[in-house]
């Protein structure tokens, strides 16, 4: 079943922060979150395992609710690189197949 | 390294066309995985592969064909090409499908089918 992700555009400007939400109706093992930019790949950019795991990467932190089968991407300070469409993706167990939500396209404005 | 390679870029095919689309890994990964990219609808698995000589059937597999004969390749077959196979494909690897690992995705290739 394919994550929700909210919302699913934003726009802001250079220094604001940004929340982007992924929730499953399943229980989840791990969830991901990639960047991609326009006409490029999608780029790794954090994984977390159940258990409520936060992980950080420079300025964009993500959490993992087990209870509510929900993570939120944290963009602080956001920086003009930071735009680009952001995709989560779920397992349901270790092992199984990531499945990913339809992106949230975020924009960063001088 | 050069990560995961997919060939070629770019590709139009005619109606009933058959065509491969290759990729490849030079990471050891153990995982592979084929995904296309419609607008509005983000990625969604056509197939994969946890090891050489195994492969399995994703979200949207039909039309479409994979093996795995090495660890390093997993082309991607079309059988014959419909217009709703118009779409940008991309191959992805994991280190391994236990545990926390990351994928690296290819540069993908975009296929119009006429």
């Amino acid at each position: 079943q394919q994550p929700v992700q909210s919302p699913q555009a934003v726009i802001l400007r250079e220094g604001e922060d940004a929340v982007i939400n992924c929730s499953s109706s399943k229980a989840l093992y791990s969830v991901h979150w990639y960047r991609q930019k326009h006409g490029e790949a999608p780029v790794f950019l954090m994984i977390l395992l159940k258990g409520g795991e936060q992980k950080g990467h420079e300025k964009i932190s993500a959490s993992f609710n087990e209870k509510k089968q929900q993570s939120s991407l944290y963009l602080t300070a956001s920086q003009l690189s930071y735009s680009g469409t952001y995709f989560c993706g779920t397992e349901i167990t270790s092992g199984s197949r990531l499945t990913f939500g339809e992106g949230t396209q975020l924009t960063v404005n001088p | 390294n050069a990560g995961v390679t997919q060939t070629p870029k770019f590709q139009v095919l005619k109606t009933g066309q058959s065509m491969t689309l290759q990729c490849a890994q030079d990471m050891n990964h153990e995982y592979m995985s084929w995904y296309r990219q419609d607008p509005g609808m983000g990625l969604r698995l056509i197939h994969y592969s946890v090891g050489a000589g195994i492969t399995d059937q994703g979200e949207v597999p039909n039309g479409y064909n994979v093996s795995r004969s090495t660890t390093e390749d997993f082309p991607l077959r079309l059988l014959s090409a419909a217009p709703s196979q118009t779409s940008v494909y991309f191959c992805a690897s994991s280190y391994s499908t236990r545990g926390a690992w990351g994928y690296t995705f290819g540069s993908g290739t975009r296929l119009t089918v006429v």
